[in-house]
């Protein structure tokens, strides 16, 4: 299986940062099988975006993703209150798909 | 709006069978070339995927649990269903159906219930 590795494990930033979290996978992947989850305490994880950069309909423009090869990166350009959640990575390069373990973004 | 729905039981006993149903509302599972899919989440911990299935039927199952796995669809009740054999303290967690983003073997989650815990305890 490709193991997906998730830095940082948490992240405390405050309204308006940038907000950077980065997903190494085991494996190349082909760009096109890298997504990002969001998930809100006591919620679904929501797909964010998929493909490593393209943002899923109703995603707000702050949020970004870009990499290559077994480096990928999600960013959020500048923190909403609302944004506080886990955020995951996930392959589907390969069968089975695996998730990352999370990053946990917190307020200041 | 897509809507997917767990049922199933809350509590369990070790080496009891889980089953659970997905009911799938504002739309229809043989409309598009999708999967339906489960992914369990233990409390607090990261995400498993569990296995696909698309609506005539073809499955797919994450290998760690394929032995104890069973996916299936009931396309006149517009739902699918997943049995897990001889459960242990080890399949306590959050169990969600969800809907692929495309039809692929491997693919994206773009629809998910909202979840349902399932407690496996003596």
């Amino acid at each position: 299986d490709i193991q997906m590795t998730q830095s940082p494990s948490s992240v405390s930033a405050s309204v308006g940062d940038r907000v950077t979290i980065t997903c190494r996978a085991s494996q190349v992947l082909d760009t096109s099988w890298l997504a990002w989850y969001q998930q809100t305490p006591g919620k679904a994880p929501k797909l964010l975006i998929y493909a490593t950069s393209k943002l899923e309909s109703g995603v707000p423009s702050r949020f970004s993703g870009s990499g290559s090869g077994t480096g990928f990166t999600l960013a959020i350009s500048s923190l909403q209150p609302e944004d506080v959640a886990t955020y995951y990575c996930q392959q589907a390069n390969t069968h089975p798909v695996t998730f990352g373990g999370g990053t946990k973004v917190e307020m200041k | 709006q897509l809507q997917l729905q767990e049922s199933g039981p809350g509590l369990m006993k070790p080496s009891e069978t889980l089953s659970l149903t997905c009911t799938v509302s504002g739309g229809s599972i043989t409309n598009g070339f999708y999967y339906w899919g489960w992914i369990r989440q233990p409390p607090g911990k990261g995400l498993e995927w569990i296995g696909n299935i698309d609506y005539s039927g073809h499955t797919y199952y994450n290998p760690s649990l394929k032995s104890r796995v069973t996916i299936s669809v009931d396309t006149s009740k517009n739902h699918f269903s997943l049995n897990l054999v001889s459960v242990t303290a080890a399949d306590t967690a959050i169990y969600y159906c969800s809907k692929t983003r495309g039809y692929s073997v491997s693919d994206f989650f773009a629809s998910w219930g909202q979840g349902t815990l399932v407690t496996v305890s003596s």
